[in-house]
């Protein structure tokens, strides 16, 4: 069965810290997206990545980076947190092509609570 | 840019049916719909390319048409379990990345 896991599920963190969100498929996805969902805005791509240590900016990464050192791990990074940085955090991932025409898988989530 | 959903909100009896549309301002090349429960991870539905073809999963089919660049889901006969929030997602080309819409929340009640 196909599964995307993220490494917490709530996560309360203070102004200024420097916040790592984790990600990881067991399905050889080439692509992994991160994205944010808030109420009312939906789900907005912040960055994603097609290829391990690549990756492309999504629409709105501004006060994101991401890392991709392996395939199978996307890691999401808060530099510096703001509280306006507060929101669920939902990680997929999809193949490149093929018959599935890249469906994206998701993960349950994390919740992050910048104070 | 984000693709347009309408209706926002729906609420349904058991039963009822429901249509909920997404519209784009680019060419489509795909659209795919997926369903988020409270507290769950979206889930896909499924996949419509560019053809105007129709798909259909039980009761719930949908239609694509390039011309005008939307989408329409249809829920038939709802059950409680539909209930939940319908994304549709847009992919203008080769490109894998998609753009999601707002969101529509559906209730179904008994």
């Amino acid at each position: 069965d196909v599964k995307v896991t993220q490494s917490s599920r709530y996560l309360v963190k203070r102004t200024g810290e420097k916040v790592f969100l984790e990600c990881v498929q067991d399905m050889d996805h080439e692509n992994m997206f991160w994205y944010r969902q808030d109420p009312g805005l939906g789900l907005r791509l912040i960055y994603f990545s097609y290829d391990v240590k690549m990756k492309e900016k999504g629409d709105i990464p501004e006060g994101y980076s991401v890392s991709r050192e392996k395939k199978e791990r996307f890691s999401l990074i808060l530099e510096s947190a703001s509280t306006n940085q507060t929101s669920m955090y939902l990680c997929a991932s999809s193949l490149i092509a093929g018959g599935n025409q890249n469906i994206q898988y998701f993960g349950a989530g994390t919740r992050l609570s910048v104070l | 840019q984000q693709p347009v959903q309408s209706p926002q909100a729906v609420i349904l009896r058991e039963g009822e049916d429901a249509v909920i549309n997404c519209s784009s301002s680019k060419a489509l090349y795909s659209v795919h719909w997926y369903r988020q429960k409270h507290g769950e991870a979206p889930v896909f539905l499924m996949i419509l390319l560019k053809g105007g073809e129709q798909k259909g999963h039980d009761k719930i089919s949908a239609s694509f048409n390039e011309k005008k660049q939307q989408s329409s889901l249809y829920l038939t006969a709802s059950q409680l379990s539909y209930s939940g929030t319908y994304f549709c997602g847009t992919g203008p080309g080769s490109n894998y990345k998609l753009t999601f819409g707002k969101g529509t929340l559906l209730t179904v009640n008994p």
